[in-house]
């Protein structure tokens, strides 16, 4: 069963453009949630979708959106670049049944960086 | 808001010693804890999770977990560490009914050295 795959694996942006990153879940699982890695501020929730609704949503401005389509592929975007978003994030997936917590499986992340 | 909090950021073990990571966290109501590993050059993966009943969790590769409810603890133990333990391990804490949503505490570097 493959796992989950990120793309692309590497990014380079510059102070004020856009990014989109891309999130495909493992076969069958419909819930994706995304996280920003830092090394400062560490591990911190930015959204979780399931069944392409916004279930969830982190501490973070509104330039961090994402969506959800109905093959549960996701993408998040951050928009109007800064320095501070320079990150690894990370996608995980799960099956996403409601009103219970089930088990979610990390993607190798997405490296942004941003100069 | 939840929070966690791992006290030890950087550990260093010999081979065969003892393990103990702290794991604290604040949440007033049922929270499901879990630990995280990131092997180097590895994605993260659950090392061990509760939910309820016992409060003694087993988990992959020998390492095991106690919850205590009145000190908000979820301590991480593994009796004797080896060289491949070495990784960043993760405490973090899912509030029951908030679907998937995880609060990570801040990692805890740990080597091994052989």
């Amino acid at each position: 069963k493959a796992g989950v795959t990120q793309t692309p694996r590497y990014l380079i942006k510059t102070r004020g453009q856009q990014v989109t990153l891309s999130c495909s879940p493992i076969s069958g699982h419909r819930s994706v949630s995304w996280y920003q890695q830092t090394p400062g501020q560490g591990l911190q929730f930015l959204f979780e979708y399931f069944s392409e609704t916004q279930r969830n949503k982190g501490n973070f401005p509104g330039r961090f959106s994402g969506r959800q389509f109905s093959n549960s592929r996701s993408e998040m975007n951050v928009s109007t670049l800064e320095l501070g978003d320079s990150a690894l994030y990370l996608c995980a997936s799960s099956l996403g049944q409601v009103f219970s917590y089930n088990e979610q499986f990390f993607g190798p992340g997405t490296r942004l960086t941003v100069l | 808001a939840q929070s966690v909090s791992q006290h030890n950021h950087h550990v260093i073990l010999s081979e065969a010693a003892s393990l103990e990571l702290g794991c604290n966290y604040s949440y007033g109501g049922t929270v499901n804890l879990f630990w995280y590993v990131q092997y180097p050059g590895q994605h993260l993966q659950l090392l061990l999770k509760y939910f309820s009943g016992d409060p003694l969790v087993k988990g992959i590769k020998g390492f095991e977990a106690e919850f205590i409810k009145s000190k908000f603890s979820f301590n991480l133990r593994k009796p004797s560490v080896q060289w491949s333990d070495t990784a960043e391990y993760f405490c973090a804490v899912n509030p029951y009914n908030a679907g998937n949503m995880l609060t990570f505490g801040g990692g805890t570097r740990l080597m091994v050295k052989p």
